[in-house]
């Protein structure tokens, strides 16, 4: 079936280091939206990226599509202790529905 | 606008109960879901609607059922509850469009006996 595989699973990340979280499918994508859930709260929309090769940015978080629609990238730059928790990729097919990767939980040591 | 709320936020049934989780939107969307999340897991989809009177299964929708009268209103059923379905509950809602967002309730959690 299709879905959305993410890496890594946990990251261990010091504070003020870079860091990246991995999505890929097998088949390409219409669209991929990201979220990040705190610990004991529920997921939060961050953003959407529909075109191929598309780049955007929210301070310090990077988000990319690949050319294929087939994979996407959040990279963080000098981590913060308020960028704890888990961050989910979610992948939308040629459907009404969401498929979630696992997502990547970041814990950040001061 | 409240966005998505969810009642109870926590339940601890016994097996073999039955119990009505509720999920109301006030933002008018056609398109609600249900998504169970086990610990250290991500989500997974129950069932969907894509607008009143329509719904149909997700990835996971053994030992549930729902409806759907009203746009705002999505109740997620357990008839006969199992350790299986001990996890935390999410409801979410959105537009289909350029601007997608999926909007979550602040879930709900379950533990069964």
């Amino acid at each position: 079936g299709q879905q959305v595989m993410q890496i890594p699973q946990y990251q261990h990340v010091q504070e003020g280091e870079d860091f990246t979280t991995y999505c890929n499918s097998s088949t390409t994508l219409s669209n991929i939206q990201w979220y990040k859930q705190r610990p004991g709260g529920h997921p939060v929309f961050l953003i959407q990226l529909v075109k191929s090769g598309e780049v955007k940015k929210q301070k310090r978080l990077t988000f990319q599509f690949g050319e294929a629609k087939k994979n996407s990238s959040l990279h963080i730059t000098a981590t913060q202790t308020t960028d704890v928790g888990t961050y989910f990729c979610a992948g939308r097919y040629n459907d009404y529905k969401l498929s979630f990767g696992a997502g990547t939980t970041v814990t950040v040591r001061a | 606008n409240a966005g998505v709320t969810q009642t109870p936020k926590f339940r601890i049934l016994k097996i073999g109960q039955s119990m009505t989780l509720q999920c109301t939107q006030d933002m008018n969307h056609n398109y609600m879901y249900w998504y169970r999340q086990d610990p250290g897991m991500g989500l997974k989809l129950i069932y969907y609607s894509v607008g009143a009177g329509i719904t149909d299964k997700g990835e996971v929708p053994n030992g549930y059922n729902v409806s759907r009268s009203t746009t705002e209103d999505f109740p997620l059923r357990l008839e006969l509850a199992a350790p299986s379905q001990t996890s935390v509950y999410f409801c979410a809602s959105n537009h289909l469009g350029p601007a997608e967002t999926q909007y979550f309730g602040p879930g709900t959690r379950l533990l069964v006996l």
